[in-house]
């Protein structure tokens, strides 16, 4: 299993520029989530879904967009750049049938907002 | 609302220290999970263990272990002869149904050294 894979693992956007982040996962997990990292803060979930065709959002989803058409595949969507969505970018998957109850973390996008 | 406070923010210790990270935690719920994850300099998050609010038995795996303590709301985390290869930031978090939606603390940076 490649576990939860992102990419790309860096980019760099001028201010209103679009781009669309992406997460995948191989484990049939039913839930993923996006959640952005900033110095200071910790992690906080921009949007998450509970399974395929179900989306909501967390704490911080201003400014992004996501779907799940597939239970494979969250990508988040950017929908015009500003210098405040600079940060590092996590999904995560998980599913209430994995024994270890654990959230498997992918390894990131660094992105950069100029 | 749920909260997750770590006080911490940097930590620094000598090799083979035992070394405490704190983690104060607020809900409302009566069922909620508590995790800690540690995040290495090489920035992916790993998975160190998830707790419901039912077991409050203390928890040890090697050189870690946890005690969770529901009349503080504390769920503090215990290094015992540190390494320098447990140098990274470890952060707590709170979730309410234990597969989704993690509210993260700010972080607590350990720095072990020689």
């Amino acid at each position: 299993n490649a576990g939860v894979t992102q990419t790309p693992k860096f980019q760099v956007l001028k201010t209103g520029q679009s781009m669309t982040l992406q997460c995948a996962q191989d484990m049939n997990h039913e839930y993923m989530s996006w959640y952005r990292q900033d110095p200071g803060m910790g992690l906080r979930l921009i949007h998450y879904s509970v399974g395929a065709g179900i989306t909501d959002q967390g704490e911080v989803p201003n400014g992004y967009n996501v779907s799940r058409s597939t239970t494979e595949d969250f990508p988040l969507r950017l929908l015009s750049a500003a210098p405040s969505q600079t940060s590092v970018y996590f999904c995560a998957s998980s599913s209430e049938r994995d024994s270890l109850y654990e959230q498997y973390f992918g390894p990131g996008t660094r992105l950069t907002v100029t | 609302a749920q909260k997750v406070t770590q006080a911490q923010t940097e930590i620094s210790v000598v090799e083979k220290e035992d070394v405490t990270l704190d983690c104060v935690y607020e809900t409302r719920d009566t069922t909620y999970y508590l995790f800690w994850y540690k995040q290495p300099p090489s920035g992916e998050l790993v998975f160190l263990i998830r707790r419901n609010s039912f077991d409050e038995q203390n928890e040890i795996s090697g050189r870690y272990s946890w005690n969770f303590q529901k009349s503080t709301s504390s769920f503090n985390f215990t290094i015992t002869a540190s390494q320098v290869v447990d140098s990274a930031v470890y952060f707590c978090a709170l979730s309410r149904d234990g597969y989704n939606k993690l509210i993260f603390g700010a972080g607590t940076r350990l720095a072990v050294h020689p």
